[in-house]
């Protein structure tokens, strides 16, 4: 398996630009979560699906972001208008499992935005 | 609301010597614990679990202690080597939840030859 994919791995845009993160997890995985990873704040979890249902979008910072799993195999990250605070790394991790047992998730590389 | 603290931003050990990093946690519905290892440039890998019911889990060189009455846990690495030299990040869930995962903000390791 080629395991979580990402989508851009940089992404450099300037203030005020759409940008859109893609995510393929691992194939059979049921849960899928977004998460942010700056220097202040460290892995911040945005959002997460099951069964390509949003969960918890608590983490979202701002209406600017938003999410969507429209199958199995594919969710985006939008942020729309962009900011320069926006400017970190973007992880999306899948899951196995629904709930209860072991809940390790397998992160992707990650996608570097930087916000001009 | 941080409820996964790393208070060490930062570890620097020597080659061989042992290293240990802390973890704490708020939300006593946490139940699974995990340690992921990030290197620069990638995503976090698994690196080590614990659950509740135990307070000890070993595997190979890392090991990691839960203390459930302090809400707090470590991993120690021994033999600290030069490859171990990462971001490592504290995790805890609730089995039976949503499958979530709260995450600490990591902790540096450096290990020197």
């Amino acid at each position: 398996d080629a395991g979580v994919i990402q989508s851009p791995r940089h992404e450099v845009t300037e203030m005020g630009q759409e940008v859109t993160l893609r995510c393929k997890p691992i194939s059979g995985h049921n849960s899928l979560f977004w998460y942010r990873q700056t220097m202040m704040r460290g892995l911040e979890l945005l959002i997460y699906f099951n069964n390509n249902v949003p969960i918890d979008d608590s983490g979202m910072p701002e209406d600017r972001f938003s999410a969507k799993m429209p199958n199995a195999s594919f969710s985006t990250l939008k942020i729309q208008p962009s900011e320069p605070r926006d400017s970190a790394v973007y992880f999306c991790a899948s899951s196995p499992r629904l709930s209860g047992g072991n809940n390790e998730q397998f992160f992707g590389p990650g996608t570097r935005l930087t916000v001009l | 609301d941080q409820q996964v603290k790393q208070n060490s931003p930062s570890l620097s050990v020597q080659e061989g010597r042992i290293s240990i990093l802390n973890c704490d946690y708020t939300n006593s519905m946490f139940d699974y614990f995990l340690w992921y290892k990030k290197y620069p440039a990638e995503g976090p890998t698994f690196l080590i679990s614990i659950s509740s019911i135990k307070d000890k889990n070993e595997d190979g060189r890392f090991t990691v202690f839960l203390n459930k009455s302090a809400k707090h846990l470590s991993l120690h690495i021994v033999p600290s080597q030069p490859g171990d030299s990462a971001v490592y990040f504290c995790a805890a869930s609730a089995v039976g939840g949503n499958n979530d995962m709260r995450f600490g903000a990591g902790t540096r390791l450096t290990v020197k030859p």
